[in-house]
């Protein structure tokens, strides 16, 4: 079963538009983790937030913005004014206790192409 | 900021061929892992270390293997390339132990095995 489930698989939004991009997580632990990682054209993925199990305080960071809610398994991504350097590929990804380590699952991922 | 480095970026061989991946990390990061990455986005798992001389395999099979000799060194090699394992490999790095532990991530090998 997919752990991590980011439904949208691709967005288009204009320049300026605010776009929330979804993700839906699974799982049996009380202690877990949360990501966002941003994948540009370039390849390489970009952290950009974490958040523990513990912690249901929505984040602000500039045009970004998270909001976790553990009632509904959600962690969702907002991003505000968009603009053409937010087009990438983001990841939501999910991160559990493995006999002495995490283990991390990633969701399909959502693409997202911002219009100017 | 991300200290870990792929090489090469791309590589088109021929089937048959043995090829190595290699990734560095100058973070002193004990743990390392390889994902595969389809060419519809999805990340899969495919092996990981937890320090030198421990390798596991990850939850997708894949007919690669690696080495973990140094800590900083995690090379992942295929003795025969086939058609079948063009994708984009991935490799990362977190440390062990800490609080705010994330994944970092190399630039990633772009394979095309013809």
């Amino acid at each position: 079963a997919q752990k991590v489930t980011q439904a949208q698989t691709e967005i288009s939004v204009v320049e300026k538009e605010d776009v929330t991009l979804d993700c839906v997580y699974e799982t049996r632990d009380t202690t877990y983790y949360l990501f966002w990682y941003k994948q540009p054209p370039s390849g390489e993925l970009v952290f950009l937030i974490r958040r523990n199990s513990f912690d249901e305080q929505n984040e602000i960071s500039g045009r970004y913005s998270w909001n976790f809610q553990k009632s509904t398994s959600s962690f969702n991504f907002t991003i505000t004014a968009s603009q053409v350097v937010d087009s990438a590929v983001y990841f939501c990804a999910l991160s559990e206790a493995l006999r002495g380590g995490n283990q991390f699952y990633f969701g399909t991922g959502t693409s997202l192409t911002v219009i100017p | 900021e991300a200290d870990i480095y792929q090489t090469p970026r791309y590589l088109v061989i021929g089937t048959g061929k043995k090829i190595t991946l290699e990734c560095s990390q100058t973070m002193g990061h004990d743990k390392m892992y390889w994902y595969q990455q389809d060419p519809g986005m999805e990340l899969h798992l495919i092996h990981y270390s937890y320090g030198v001389n421990s390798t596991e395999k990850g939850d997708l099979s894949s007919e690669s293997t690696v080495s973990r000799i140094r800590t900083e060194h995690f090379p992942l090699t295929l003795e025969s390339a086939r058609p079948s394992h063009t994708s984009q490999y991935l490799c990362a790095s977190s440390e062990e132990g800490a609080t705010n532990e994330k994944l970092f991530f190399g630039s990633g090998t772009q394979l095309s095995v013809l």
